[in-house]
């Protein structure tokens, strides 16, 4: 696609509940990350893929926490068990090149979710 | 660890002003430097990429200088208008294998017609 395409755009969950948002990166980019973006603050790194292999999920804030890309294209990333503190916007970001390339980064436009 | 702080966090001027928004960062040894706008509901829209060995990046009206060894950055927004009006994203990814962007909280910019 033209762009990086996130889905659902906005989730409410009951706290307890599991969810699963999407990030669809722009056809052929070799990088993807994942952002937590709570409100009022800027976004902080979640983990990073290269390709397939996922090779830093340092800021992964807890276990709960689950992100994959299977196939090097789609990305998933999974809560369990949300709490209240996981309210946040979640945005997937690609790029061309691996990590030491040049090239600037694409966002998706987020993912809201909503813990009650 | 690497923090990014952004000043002023809100900033209203009239249309047509040059204003300056500043950008430190506590590490100086940075791979590279980027500048993003965010508009409300939306993602980020990256303006301006400054490598670790660059001084400066032009785009139309928008410039951005880094100084590495200060820790410092400015973004120069000239003839302001108000489809300027966004919050404005710092970002700094680290030299030492950091694979993350570290992000400054934003400026919050308004523009006055």
């Amino acid at each position: 696609g033209a762009g990086v395409s996130q889905s659902p755009r906005y989730k409410v969950a009951k706290r307890g509940q599991d969810v699963a948002l999407r990030c669809d990166p722009i056809s052929g980019h070799v990088s993807l990350f994942w952002y937590q973006q709570a409100l009022g603050q800027g976004p902080e790194f979640l983990t990073y893929f290269q390709n397939e292999a996922q090779l830093d999920k340092s800021g992964l804030p807890s276990d709960r926490f689950f992100a994959e890309r299977p196939e090097g294209s789609v990305s998933t990333l999974k809560i369990q068990r949300t709490q209240q503190e996981d309210s946040a916007v979640y945005l997937c970001a690609s790029s061309l090149s691996g990590i030491s390339g040049a090239n600037v980064l694409t966002f998706g436009a987020g993912s809201r979710l909503t813990v009650l | 660890k690497q923090e990014v702080t952004q000043i002023p966090a809100a900033l209203s001027v009239p249309e047509g002003e040059n204003l300056v928004l500043n950008c430190s960062f506590t590490d100086s040894a940075i791979y590279n430097l980027q500048w993003f706008r965010q508009d409300p509901g939306k993602g980020l829209t990256s303006l301006l990429l400054i490598q670790s060995s660059q001084r400066e990046q032009t785009s139309g009206r928008l410039n951005a200088s880094l100084d590495k060894s200060s820790g410092r950055s400015t973004l120069y927004i000239a003839a302001s208008q108000p489809g300027d009006s966004a919050t404005y994203l710092c970002a700094v990814r680290g030299g030492g294998g950091a694979d993350g962007l570290t992000f400054g909280k934003g400026t919050h910019l308004i523009i006055q017609p």
